[in-house]
């Protein structure tokens, strides 16, 4: 598997508090993402980042922002977290548009 | 945005029949990938099909791509317990990160 690591792997916040997913990558891959995936509705893009402080919005954008200062971090932020965003959330690298997604174990996060 | 029609939702199968699972999109696609996600797990690569009409075999699993670049199976033969997951494709529709739609894929349940 890429190297890829996903923390935490668990998550239970309150509602209206902030959220800090963290993905961290030894591959140097040029694009990371981060995707939802919630039952029925498959795997649905929240943001992407095509390099260091590039980034753009995916499908389900809203309510999340992201940044990344390293090629190897890609941070996701639930600025207020709602009981919407309860979800599992896979970050996933390539080197390219066209290449392959490598996942990295995801992160269960539940907002009560 | 665009979407890809994945069916069916679920198949149960008893050990050594066989399976397909049917993706389609209402536009031509530039490329589709497959992936898959066993129980607890993330989503992991399988193949991507770029050309009309290609088809290419991984041991017990057959890929196909249609001839107008709208449709895609995947078919297993003589399914095994280690084929339980849920098989997702993933169609590409142009050159951008976010043109890649998830289908909201099949889980694949084999009885022994």
């Amino acid at each position: 598997d890429a190297g890829i690591t996903q923390s935490p792997r668990h998550k239970v916040t309150e509602t209206g508090t902030p959220v800090t997913l963290r993905c961290h990558q030894t591959e140097n891959h040029r694009y990371m993402y981060w995707y939802r995936q919630d039952p029925g509705h498959g795997l649905r893009l929240i943001h992407y980042s095509y390099g260091v402080k590039d980034t753009d919005k995916g499908e389900v954008s809203d309510g999340y922002s992201v940044s990344r200062s390293k090629t190897e971090d890609f941070l996701l932020t639930l600025e207020s977290a709602t009981s919407s965003q309860t979800s599992v959330y896979f970050c996933a690298i390539s080197e390219s548009t066209n290449s392959p997604l490598h996942f990295g174990n995801g992160t269960r996060l539940t907002v009560t | 945005g665009q979407q890809v029609m994945q069916i069916p939702q679920y198949q149960h199968v008893q050990e050594g029949e066989d399976f397909t699972t049917y993706c389609n999109s209402s536009t031509t696609l530039s490329n589709i990938q497959w992936y898959k996600q066993r129980p607890g797990g993330h989503p992991v690569f399988l193949i991507q099909l770029v050309k009309s009409g290609e088809v290419k075999k991984q041991k017990r699993l057959t890929f196909q791509f249609g001839e107008a670049k709208k449709n895609s199976s995947l078919h297993i033969t003589a399914t095994q317990t280690t084929d339980v997951g849920t098989y997702f494709c993933a169609g590409r529709y142009g050159g951008s990160a976010r043109q890649l739609t998830f289908g909201s894929g099949t889980q694949l349940t084999v009885l022994p």
